[in-house]
């Protein structure tokens, strides 16, 4: 069965300019999840999705983050305008369903280094 | 919020000894445990899980052990090999909506 796919792997540009990343999960996992890691870090959640529902983005940093999943499967994960402390791999994550430990698959990442 | 923190930061063995990670948590409802196994330019890999209603589970070489009286859980692994040597995270999540939080991490490096 094919992993989480994410793209770009790597990605460099200057403060302030914007940012997205894509994400496609394990075919049907209902779940899917973005993580930031910062160097010397574990994973933070930045937003969780059940099919194209958020379930938990109290983490996310809205005034510049945004994420989506329109139609369940895919989603995309955006920065506008980056920060310099914005410098750190992006995981995306998925799971079967929500709920009841089920396991998290994680893609390779996208690192992003912001100058 | 729930807090995991994880010791030592970084672990060095010879071949074939044993290895011991050790992380705590802060929120008495997480009741769910997995250890996570990251390569360099790669994505965190589940390596071992344990859930509340169990005190210690086992595959080959890795065991992983709870106390939750204590909010202690900890990683073994035995007879380690090179290819054991990667960065590995604890983590911690309640019933209901799966959400994870990590510990800081430990890198482990297997001298042969």
């Amino acid at each position: 069965e094919a992993g989480v796919a994410q793209s770009p792997r790597y990605k460099i540009i200057e403060k302030r300019q914007s940012v997205a990343f894509w994400c496609n999960p394990i075919s049907g996992h209902a779940t899917l999840y973005w993580y930031q890691q910062i160097l010397g870090q574990g994973p933070k959640l930045l937003i969780q999705f059940q099919n194209n529902g958020v379930v938990d983005d109290s983490q996310l940093p809205k005034d510049r983050f945004s994420a989506e999943r329109l139609k369940g499967v895919d989603s995309t994960l955006k920065i506008q305008p980056a920060k310099l402390e914005d410098s750190a791999v992006y995981l995306c994550a998925s799971s079967l369903l929500a709920g009841l430990q089920e396991t998290q698959y994680f893609g390779p990442g996208t690192r992003l280094l912001v100058l | 919020g729930e807090n995991v923190e994880q010791h030592p930061s970084t672990l060095s063995v010879q071949e074939g000894d044993s290895a011991v990670i050790k992380c705590t948590y802060s929120d008495s409802a997480s009741n769910y445990f997995p250890w996570y196994k990251q390569e360099l330019g790669k994505g965190p890999q589940l390596i071992i899980d344990i859930r509340s209603n169990v005190g210690e589970k086992k595959d080959q070489r890795i065991a992983v052990t709870l106390n939750k009286t204590a909010k202690h859980f900890s990683l073994h692994i035995t007879e380690t090999q090179p290819e054991d040597s990667a960065v590995y995270f604890c983590a911690s999540s309640m019933e209901y909506g799966n959400k994870l939080v990590f510990g800081a991490g430990t890198i482990l490096r297997v001298k042969s």
